[in-house]
């Protein structure tokens, strides 16, 4: 089974901290998300990444970089924390799109700023 | 990445009935589409893929109607632990899935 595994379930991080969040995955997969949630907003997709050291931005990028330095690492950088970004965090895996496999995500981080 | 739509619900059956969901997608592009179920505070997981010609797992079965562009999902036998938020995924031109809000099933003895 694939496995996604992110470094923390639950975090409380004060304003205008730099915040680190991280995702490993163990199958190998190019592909790498990284997701917020938010109640009555759904699954909004922050950035991703195709390859080590590529990424791309998703639909709501503001406020946060990534970094793949690895294949099987992604991490999300918020890069002074607000108190907007509080919010489950999801980080997802796939094999290639095309194959229309869908993702597996990792549990999530549940972020709270302060 | 256009949008995709569901009704949160929350849909209420008791155990044994049958239910169904639909979720339209906007971008007629669209190429894949899947249907994942998420429990309450837990991540999302893929429950199927939904192919063109349809496919069954158990009790689930999900269609695709590319004409209307909406799929659907269908519970046969609800059971107790059916009860989660069941989001749609339809993918455009990148391949990149846009999710719907979910739906919300509480089945109940």
């Amino acid at each position: 089974d694939v496995k996604v595994t992110q470094s923390s379930r639950y975090l409380v991080k004060r304003t205008g901290e730099k915040v680190f969040l991280e995702c490993v995955q163990d199958m190998d997969h190019e592909n790498m998300f990284w997701y917020r949630q938010d109640p009555g907003l759904g699954l909004r997709l922050i950035y991703f990444s195709y390859d080590v050291k590529m990424k791309e931005k998703g639909d709501i990028p503001e406020g946060y970089s990534v970094s793949r330095e690895k294949k099987e690492r992604f991490s999300l950088i918020l890069e002074s924390a607000s108190t907007n970004q509080t919010s489950m965090y999801l980080c997802a895996s796939s094999p290639p799109l095309m194959t229309g496999k869908g993702y597996t995500f990792g549990s999530g981080t549940r972020l709270t700023v302060v | 990445r256009k949008e995709v739509e569901q009704d949160p619900g929350p849909f209420n059956v008791p155990e044994g009935a049958t239910v169904a969901f639909n979720c339209t997608y906007s971008n007629s592009a669209s190429q894949s589409f899947f249907w994942y179920r998420q429990d309450c505070r837990k991540e999302p997981k893929l429950l199927m893929s939904v192919y063109s010609s349809g496919n069954e797992d158990g009790r689930f079965t999900a269609q695709l109607n590319r004409a209307s562009q909406y799929i659907s999902l269908l519970i046969r036998d609800s059971k107790l632990s059916d009860s989660a938020t069941y989001l749609c995924g339809a993918s455009g031109g990148s391949y990149i899935p846009t999710f719907g809000r979910g739906t919300s099933l509480i089945v109940h003895p």
